[in-house]
């Protein structure tokens, strides 16, 4: 079955203090993994996709990276306006574009 | 930029009224989907269409039906609400490509059945 499992359930972090987020993933064939962003009350905002093992997208503060076996998205110098909660998701082989997600981090950046 | 929309941000319903949820998207996409997210359970997909008039069951369809009339509108249906389908409702949309087909969602509605 395929699962995804995100670690941890929850980040503090000071302002400036790098870290990364994890995406453990099981699947029998990977289509694409997916990154995204949820801000409290409103819809995941698309961050980034990632194909094939050692792919990595950039954007501002963000970095995502993919294994065979997992993806982290690093966060580089946070600020406070990161704080969300990120999502991954993957697309399996054949799966029609139906993505399986996983439960999230949830991200707070103090000043 | 890709934009998907749903009619409402919230809602209060009774239990056994008829609930619409609408949802349109504006870049001629194939792919629409309707999701649930409750805390600790994340995000489950309830069904799903690739075309107009298509339709397919995700994980949770009991207690829904779907309509897609137009390829730009997809719209959830409670038949008949209950208290157990408070949630927020996020609606999405994708292309069907073998690059750049993630799915992009609307801002969601918070829906309470009282």
């Amino acid at each position: 079955e395929d699962q995804v499992t995100q670690s941890p359930e929850a980040l503090r972090l000071q302002e400036g203090e790098s870290s990364s987020l994890n995406c453990s993933y099981t699947v029998s064939g990977l289509r694409g993994l997916f990154w995204y962003r949820q801000d409290p009350g409103k819809g995941p905002e698309f961050l980034f996709t990632l194909y094939s093992a050692g792919e990595e997208k950039e954007k501002e503060r963000l970095k995502a990276t993919l294994t065979k076996k997992e993806s982290f998205l690093h966060i580089t110098a946070p600020k406070p306006e990161d704080s969300a909660t990120y999502l991954c998701a993957i697309e399996p082989l054949g799966a029609g574009n139906m993505l399986t997600f996983g439960g999230g981090t949830r991200l707070m950046v103090k000043p | 930029d890709v934009k998907v929309t749903q009619s409402s941000r919230y809602l209060v319903k009774r239990t056994g009224e008829k609930v619409f949820l609408e949802c349109v998207q504006d870049m001629d996409h194939e792919n629409m989907f309707w999701y649930r997210q409750d805390p600790g359970l994340g995000l489950r997909l309830i069904y799903f269409s690739y075309d107009v008039k298509m339709k397919e069951k995700g994980d949770i369809p009991e207690g829904y039906s779907v309509s897609r009339e137009k390829k730009e509108r997809f719209s959830l249906i409670l038949e008949s609400a209950s208290t157990n389908q408070t949630s927020m409702y996020l609606c999405a949309s994708s292309q069907t490509r073998v690059r750049r087909n993630e799915q992009f969602f609307g801002p969601g509605t918070r829906l309470t059945v009282l």
